[in-house]
């Protein structure tokens, strides 16, 4: 079955440690987004990428990095610079031909 | 700026109700507006999708209708079962080819058997 994987499901980070999300698609989707959603604030988008070897920040980019070397894997490094980077972290794809979005089961970060 | 608000934040029904569920957005250029599904520690589920030169979509109990002109949407939820039960948000699409969503903060549906 196609869909977005994302790994681990929980992670737990120490002060000053950066630490790495994985996001994988099997649908050859060319758009991957990854968003941050923290409780009674929405999803806010972090950096989106539409084609392979670019990426654009998002609203709340600062502290976060990501790169995308392969159509299938756009992977986000939470650094030491996020200062409050406890929050549930989304990754989605979509066909950029069309507008539907999908979306992985998140992974919830928590600072310890 | 580019806000999407949705009201109420938390509903309460009991089984077999009808309800409307209800969405604004600032921003009238909108490209398309989105309603999805999160049940609690999970990802989200795409429900319905209009474009914004459509009027509504349906799909099984579910009738999403947008309004450009007034900066409304509604999601309107048939006979509602127990298994309803999670929040549901609406997103703007807007940025033509980037189609960069921006969340409203949900309503949590609470379906009573």
């Amino acid at each position: 079955d196609g869909g977005i994987t994302q790994s681990p499901k929980y992670l737990f980070r120490k002060e000053g440690q950066n630490v790495t999300l994985s996001c994988e698609q099997n649908l050859n989707h060319d758009a991957m987004y990854w968003y941050r959603q923290d409780p009674g604030q929405g999803l806010r988008l972090i950096y989106y990428s539409q084609i392979v070897n670019d990426f654009q920040k998002g609203d709340i980019a600062e502290g976060y990095s990501v790169s995308r070397e392969k159509k299938e894997s756009f992977p986000l490094t939470v650094t030491s610079a996020q200062k409050n980077p406890t929050a549930f972290y989304l990754c989605a794809s979509r066909d950029s031909s069309a507008y539907g979005y999908t979306f992985g089961s998140g992974t919830r970060l928590t600072v310890v | 700026k580019q806000e999407v608000t949705q009201i109420p934040a938390a509903l309460s029904v009991p089984e077999g109700e009808n309800l409307v569920l209800n969405c604004s957005f600032t921003d009238s250029a909108i490209y398309n507006l989105q309603w999805f599904r999160q049940d609690p520690g999970k990802g989200l589920t795409s429900l319905l999708l209009i474009q914004s030169s459509q009027r509504e979509q349906t799909s099984g109990r579910l009738n999403a209708s947008l309004d450009k002109s007034s900066g409304r949407s509604t999601l309107y939820i048939a006979a509602s079962q127990p298994g309803d039960s999670a929040t549901y948000l609406c997103a703007g699409g807007y940025g033509g080819a980037t189609n960069k969503l921006i969340f409203g903060t949900g309503t949590l549906l609470a379906v009573q058997p």
